[in-house]
């Protein structure tokens, strides 16, 4: 059974910076494209970030680049997300998803800039 | 990044209905366009992929259609498990970029 668990979500004062992990199970992890997508509270979904199997490429709309790193440690199966910079339009559920166009997705966790 | 634009933004309709939602990309996307359906609380399902797909264990009463840049999905009977807020995805080129979304609700 795919499973993908998200942790590291919390309360961060804006400007600071935050990392979230995802936890991947039950497929072969190396071999799928990775993404982060939010959806801030009542509103729709954004994509965060894209990164490749080799990890070699990645992919962020303009509202975060530069200020966010997608990363994985596929020994480990699992993906991260550097969030540096955060602005209170940050504030969202952060899913990890599976693939570029995702059929498995996380549960989500819950990220809170605010001072 | 290619823009999505996805209608109805708000849908009613009645138990049986046959409800059709439509996503407009900026360019053409290759079909390259899959279907979301998201319940209160819970994370984005898979309905659609690849524009007329249906993923594994979904009900037949969902079905995708469109090309180039215009792309609908279609509930043939509209049941009360269906309440829900859809949004479409295009994962053609770049970040994805995603509809903003239908809240489907019943009369």
């Amino acid at each position: 059974e795919v499973q993908l668990v998200e942790s590291g979500g919390g309360l961060v004062q804006p400007g600071r910076s935050l990392k979230l992990s995802c936890a991947a199970s039950g497929f072969t992890f190396s071999n799928y494209y990775m993404a982060w997508v939010r959806q801030a509270p009542k509103k729709g979904l954004e994509w965060v970030a894209t990164i490749s199997t080799s990890g070699s490429r990645t992919y962020y709309p303009d509202s975060v680049k530069g200020r966010f790193t997608i990363s994985r440690d596929n020994a480990k199966s699992s993906l991260y997300l550097q969030m540096n910079s955060l602005k209170s339009e940050d504030t969202a559920t952060y899913y990890c998803a599976r693939d570029r166009g995702p059929d498995y997705w996380g549960q989500g966790v819950m990220v809170t800039v605010s001072s | 990044d290619i823009q999505m634009t996805q209608s109805p933004s708000f849908l009613s309709a009645t138990v049986g209905d046959r409800v059709t939602i439509n996503c407009k990309a900026s360019q053409n996307i290759n079909k390259y366009l899959n279907w979301y359906q998201q319940k209160l609380g819970e994370a984005p399902k898979r309905l659609i992929y690849n524009t007329n797909s249906l993923q594994t264990g979904i009900p037949s009463r969902f079905s995708g259609s469109g090309s180039g840049t215009d792309y609908t999905l279609t509930i043939s009977s509209l049941q009360p498990e269906d309440v829900a807020t859809y949004f479409c995805l295009q994962h053609n080129s770049g970040p994805g970029t995603f509809g903003g979304g239908t809240k489907l609700e019943l009369k």
